[in-house]
């Protein structure tokens, strides 16, 4: 596997609480993502990063932030947690076009907010 | 946007038999199609994956098939085994620098012994 480590890999958290959860690799890979997967609607992508500093919305962006001030380390907040924000969260990895393609999955983070 | 449509949601096979799972996709600017398998519990893993500029892909096993023309690719999985259930996800994006997958639902692929 890839060197991508995810923490925490299990929360329980309270609705309205910040939650932060952090991606780290030791691939030096240009770009990071982050996923949320929920029976019957595969992997959505919340948010990425395209370098140091430099993030763009997903498809399903409401409710998180995210910020990457080091290469090897993408945080995803949710600044106020909701019961519709329980899901499993995963983060990837990948180069640019050119090298390989694979986007590797880090082992993910399972969220449940009561 | 793109939106990535996979079928079956489920499917059970009797070991040593095929099994295809479909795919259609919505935006023909798309030009990467990867498939993953995710076991239970586990990350998902790349198994294949084919551009566009390719009609189809073959891996001991495993085959992908894409016809531009009509948006839609597929996976082949002949000679079917028990470890071969798992969970099976489709995925387009167009491929210019940032990789952004949009997933079809997801295939729970059964072997049967």
């Amino acid at each position: 596997d890839a060197g991508i480590t995810q923490s925490p890999r299990h929360k329980v958290t309270e609705t309205g609480t910040p939650v932060t959860l952090r991606c780290h690799q030791t691939e030096n890979h240009r770009y990071m993502y982050w996923y949320r997967q929920d029976p019957g609607h595969g992997l959505r992508l919340i948010h990425y990063s395209y370098g140091v500093k430099d993030t763009d919305k997903g498809e399903v962006s409401d409710g998180y932030s995210v910020s990457r001030s080091k290469t090897e380390d993408f945080l995803l907040t949710l600044e106020s947690a909701t019961s519709s924000q329980t899901s499993v969260y995963f983060c990837a990895i990948s180069e640019p076009p050119g090298a390989s393609k694979e986007q590797f999955f880090g082992p993910g983070t399972r969220l449940t907010v009561l | 946007g793109e939106n990535v449509e996979q079928h079956p949601s489920t499917l059970s096979v009797q070991e040593g038999d095929s099994a295809v799972i479909k795919c259609t996709y919505s935006d023909s600017a798309s030009n990467y199609f990867p498939w993953y398998k995710q076991e239970l519990g586990k990350r998902p893993q790349l198994i294949i994956d084919i551009r566009s500029n390719v009609g189809e892909k073959k891996d001991q096993r495993i085959a992908v098939t894409l016809n531009k023309t009509a948006k839609h690719f597929s996976l082949h999985i002949t000679e079917t085994q028990p470890e071969d259930s798992a969970v099976y996800f489709c995925a387009a994006s167009i491929s210019q620098g940032a990789q952004k997958l949009v997933f079809g639902q997801g295939t729970r692929l059964t072997i049967n012994p």
